[in-house]
Formats: C-alpha cells, sequence, structure tokens
C-alpha cells in the first residue's frame, strides 16, 4: 500500500528564514505533485514534478524530486506572510491521476 | 476561462437520508476525480472516471457510496443511508487526459450529516 508521510506536520516560522518541507513515499512512482490549501478553499495546483532530479521554482517556492530517494522537498526562501497555509504533497497511484496525499503541512509566517 | 464547479456548496443532512453531489469539470477534461477530506482521514480518493472507461471504483468507502457521469461531463456522487462518518468536504477535480496532468479542483461540498 502506498504511503506518503510529509514532515512536519506544522511550521511556524519568522518572516524572511528559510526552511523546507519534507515528502517521503513509499513505492516507486515517478510523478508528484505539491497543491496549496488556504483555510476553507480548495486545493491550488503548485508543482508537477514527473522525473527523477525534477527541479521546479515559482517566486519563493522551489520543489525536488529525488525518485530514487522517494523523496520530495518543498523549500520555501525567505518566507513572507501570505505563504500562511495548508501544503500538501501528492503522489500518483499506478500513474492513474489518483493521488495518494500526505498529511499536509501547515505552515504559519510570522510577521 | 470557468474552473470546476461543485453544487451545494454546503449540505446538511439527516443520518439515514440520502444526498447527492454534483460536479462540473472544466469544459474538454476527459479525466474526473472524486476526493474526500476529513478531519480524521485527511485526503482520500474515492473514484476516477477517464473518458468512456469503466469508472475506478477503488477507493469508494463503502458501497453506500456510487457515482455516475452522464455524457462524458457532469458527474453525481451519491450517498445512500448516510452516517456521521460522512461528515467531510467532498472535492470534485479534473484533468485534461488524466495520468500525469495536473487536477484542477472544485471548491468542494461540505456534508455534514446530524
Amino acid at each position: 500500500e502506498l504511503k506518503v508521510e510529509q514532515n512536519p506536520l506544522f511550521l511556524s516560522m519568522q518572516e524572511g528564514k528559510n526552511y523546507t518541507i519534507y515528502c517521503n513515499y513509499s513505492t516507486t512512482s515517478d510523478r508528484l505533485y505539491w497543491y496549496r490549501q488556504d483555510p476553507g478553499k480548495s486545493l491550488e495546483s503548485l508543482f508537477v514534478l514527473l522525473s527523477n532530479g525534477a527541479v521546479k521554482q515559482e517566486g519563493r517556492l522551489m520543489a525536488s524530486l529525488d525518485t530514487k530517494a522517494r523523496l520530495s522537498t518543498l523549500h520555501i526562501t525567505a518566507a513572507v506572510h501570505d505563504l500562511s497555509a495548508t501544503y500538501f504533497c501528492a503522489v500518483d497511484k499506478s500513474n492513474t491521476g489518483k493521488l495518494i496525499f500526505g498529511q499536509g503541512t501547515t505552515l504559519q509566517v510570522k510577521p | 476561462g470557468a474552473g470546476v464547479s461543485q453544487s451545494p456548496s454546503n449540505k446538511v443532512t439527516e443520518k439515514g437520508k440520502d444526498v447527492e453531489l454534483r460536479c462540473d469539470p472544466i469544459s474538454g477534461h476527459t479525466a474526473l476525480y472524486w476526493y474526500r477530506q476529513s478531519l480524521g482521514q485527511g485526503l482520500e480518493f474515492l473514484i476516477y472516471f477517464q473518458g468512456n472507461s469503466a469508472p475506478d471504483k477503488s477507493g469508494l468507502p463503502s458501497d453506500r457510496f456510487s457515482a455516475e457521469r452522464t455524457g462524458g461531463s457532469v458527474s453525481t456522487l451519491t450517498i445512500q443511508r448516510t452516517q456521521q462518518e460522512d461528515s467531510a468536504v467532498y472535492l470534485c477535480a479534473s484533468s485534461p487526459l488524466g495520468g500525469a496532468y495536473e487536477q484542477y479542483f472544485g471548491p468542494g461540498t461540505r456534508l455534514t450529516v446530524t
């Protein structure tokens, strides 16, 4: 059974600091997705990572994928309050688009 | 363009009643997914439609849950004889072709079973 685990589950940080969220998964997959969810809102797609070594960046967020280690990271650079949200990673089960989600990491950026 | 829409946005029902939740995917998207988000279970895959193929129902938690997709577009998720543990936000997503394409999520339907 495919399991996806995120670490940490809650992160409180000061504006301007850097931090990394980790996403480990238990079986082979080369398709990983990162989503953002604001309170009371739906999921917004951030990154789609489709191969080993893939790296994508958007603003202060950068995501990478290491399929051999079954690990993806979401790196936050110089955090700002607007980044406060819950971040989910998800792995594609069976390459069909059926996503198995991690527990989510709630990020709180304090001024 | 228009995104994925879902209705109703909120639904309160009594235990034992049946409910229907609707999803309108993005026009032209052939793949449609239903997920459930609850405090206890997180985000769970429920069912997947791809074109005219038979749906993948492997995530449905019980036989009280069913879904259909008419004309390759609108989908309805039906929960019969609702139980309190069915209370959750039901999210629908669509993608152009399924597989590696990113999924676009709707706003969800918050279901509360009293």
